[in-house]
């Protein structure tokens, strides 16, 4: 079945980094694009970022641009955020979620993560 | 951006009942809506996608319509397990937005 496991959130300061892990399971990782979408706590889902299958292509939210690169590893089945000059409002859960069709990035999710949890503060 | 603007921001029902969410776009975003549902400590679960087509073992008692601006989600007769949050989220065009929910209480 298909699996999607974040890793990597904790405690980080404001201005420092942090990156976030997504390991993959259960479908063939290479053919989908993958998206992080951020929940900060009591509040609303918000897209964050996308990646294509194959990684050439990438979209982020505007709250992020410039601060968040989102990459992956298709020989590893792992999707990766890296997250630079933390922002005490980057505090959210942060899950990952797979694009339903390959080769596209057309937004559907089909599957997500549980989450990782990312709080910024000093 | 597109802005998704859900109504209401929470009801109170109680099981058997038919209930109604609506959900609407700040510009014609054809089909391109999907539903979730989340509960409380818990990722959110695909419902439904193309405004009408539910996902894989979706139950039949939920259901999308709508085009262009204006879009609903219809549970049918509502049960215990329905209780949580939901939200659309349009795929037309990036940045995908989201609407700012609607949380479905006993």
């Amino acid at each position: 079945q298909v699996q999607l496991v974040e890793s990597g959130g904790g405690v980080g300061q404001p201005g420092r980094s942090l990156r976030l892990s997504c390991a993959a399971s259960g479908f063939t990782f290479s053919r989908y694009a993958i998206h992080w979408v951020r929940q900060a706590p009591g509040k609303g889902l918000e897209w964050v970022a996308v990646i294509s299958y194959d990684g050439e292509n990438t979209y982020y939210a505007d709250s992020v641009k410039g601060r968040f690169t989102i990459s992956r590893d298709n020989s590893k089945n792992t999707l990766y955020l890296q997250m630079n000059s933390l922002r005490p409002e980057d505090t959210a859960l942060y899950y990952c979620a797979k694009d339903s069709r390959p080769g596209t990035m057309v937004g559907i999710f089909d599957y997500w993560g549980q989450g990782t949890l990312v709080t910024v503060s000093s | 951006d597109i802005q998704m603007t859900q109504s209401p921001s929470s009801l109170s029902a109680s099981v058997g009942d038919r209930v109604t969410i609506t959900c609407r776009a700040s510009q014609d975003i054809s089909n391109y809506l999907a539903w979730f549902q989340q509960k409380p400590g818990k990722a959110p679960k695909s419902l439904i996608y193309a405004a009408s087509s539910l996902q894989s073992e979706v139950p039949s008692r939920f259901s999308g319509s709508g085009s262009g601006t204006d879009f609903s989600l219809t549970i049918s007769s509502l049960q215990p397990e329905d209780f949580a949050t939901y939200y659309c989220q349009q795929y037309n065009d990036y940045p995908l937005t989201f609407g700012g929910g609607t949380k479905v209480e006993i």
